[in-house]
C-alpha cells in the first residue's frame, strides 16, 4: 500500500514568489493535515481537509491556503514568499474522523526561501 | 487550548542505557495520545498510541502508559540501540474536529 507522497521534495523560491505544494494520501484516506515544521517553532497546525472541505486552520496568514480535490489530493499554496517561510512542510492523511486515529504523515517538501 | 509539554532535550545515551522521555498534557475532555518518531530527513512515523486512561501503547520495544491522574504520556525503553536515534514528538488529539497538537519534540543520541 503506497504512503503518504508529497511533491516536490525540495523547493528553492525567491522572496515574494508564490509556490504550490502537492500532497496525495494512502488510497481511501479522506482526511488530509498540514503542517510547517522549523527549528524554532517546531510544528505548527495549517490546516486540514476532509471530504474536500476546510475543518480546521492554524493561526496562519492569508498568504497561506490550501485545497483538497474529489479524489482527495491536497494542494497548499503560499503566496508572496517570505524568508520565514523556508520550512519543512508535512502533509497527513488519516482514514476516518474520531480521536482514535492517528496520522500517516508524508516525508515532507523542503522549501527554502532565499 | 490543548497543549503538550515535552522535556528538552537533546538527550544522549549510552546503547543498551534506559530510556524516558517525559510528556505532560493540556486537554479538554478524554483526548487520545500518541508519540512519534521522525528519522532524519524524513516525516514523522506513528510509533505508539493510547486512547484511553490506563491504556499502555507499545511498539519496538517502547512503552507508554496514559495516567489521567497525572496528565502525562512519558515513553521508556528498556534498552536503546543507536539505530533508535532520532527526534520523538509526544502528541494529542482531543476531538474528531480538532488537529493532531504536538509537543516541541526531544532529540534522542545514542552513541556504541
Amino acid at each position: 500500500k503506497a504512503g503518504v507522497t508529497q511533491t516536490p521534495r525540495y523547493l528553492i523560491k525567491t522572496r515574494g514568489q508564490q509556490v504550490t505544494l502537492s500532497c496525495s494520501p494512502i488510497s481511501g484516506h479522506r482526511s488530509v493535515s498540514w503542517y510547517q515544521q522549523t527549528p524554532g517553532q517546531g510544528l505548527q497546525f495549517l490546516f486540514e481537509y476532509f471530504s474536500e472541505t476546510q475543518r480546521n486552520k492554524g493561526n496562519f496568514p492569508g498568504r497561506f491556503s490550501g485545497r483538497q480535490f474529489s479524489n482527495s489530493r491536497s494542494e497548499m499554496n503560499v503566496s508572496t514568499l517570505e524568508l520565514g517561510d523556508s520550512a519543512l512542510y508535512l502533509c497527513a492523511s488519516s482514514a476516518r474522523e474520531g480521536t482514535n486515529y492517528g496520522y500517516t504523515f508524508g516525508s515532507g517538501t523542503r522549501l527554502t526561501v532565499v | 487550548g490543548d497543549s503538550v509539554t515535552q522535556m528538552e532535550g537533546p538527550v544522549t545515551l549510552s546503547e543498551e542505557a534506559f530510556l524516558t522521555i517525559n510528556c505532560t498534557y493540556t486537554a479538554t475532555g478524554y483526548p487520545s495520545l500518541f508519540w512519534y518518531v521522525q528519522y532524519p530527513g524524513e516525516g514523522l512515523q506513528l510509533l505508539l498510541k493510547a486512547t484511553k486512561a490506563d491504556d499502555k501503547g507499545s511498539n519496538k520495544g517502547f512503552e507508554a502508559t496514559y495516567r489521567k491522574e497525572t496528565t502525562s504520556f512519558h515513553l521508556e525503553k528498556g534498552s536503546v540501540q543507536v539505530s533508535d536515534s532520532a527526534v520523538y514528538f509526544c502528541a494529542l488529539r482531543s476531538s474528531g474536529n480538532t488537529p493532531l497538537v504536538f509537543g516541541k519534540g526531544t532529540r534522542l543520541s545514542v552513541i556504541a
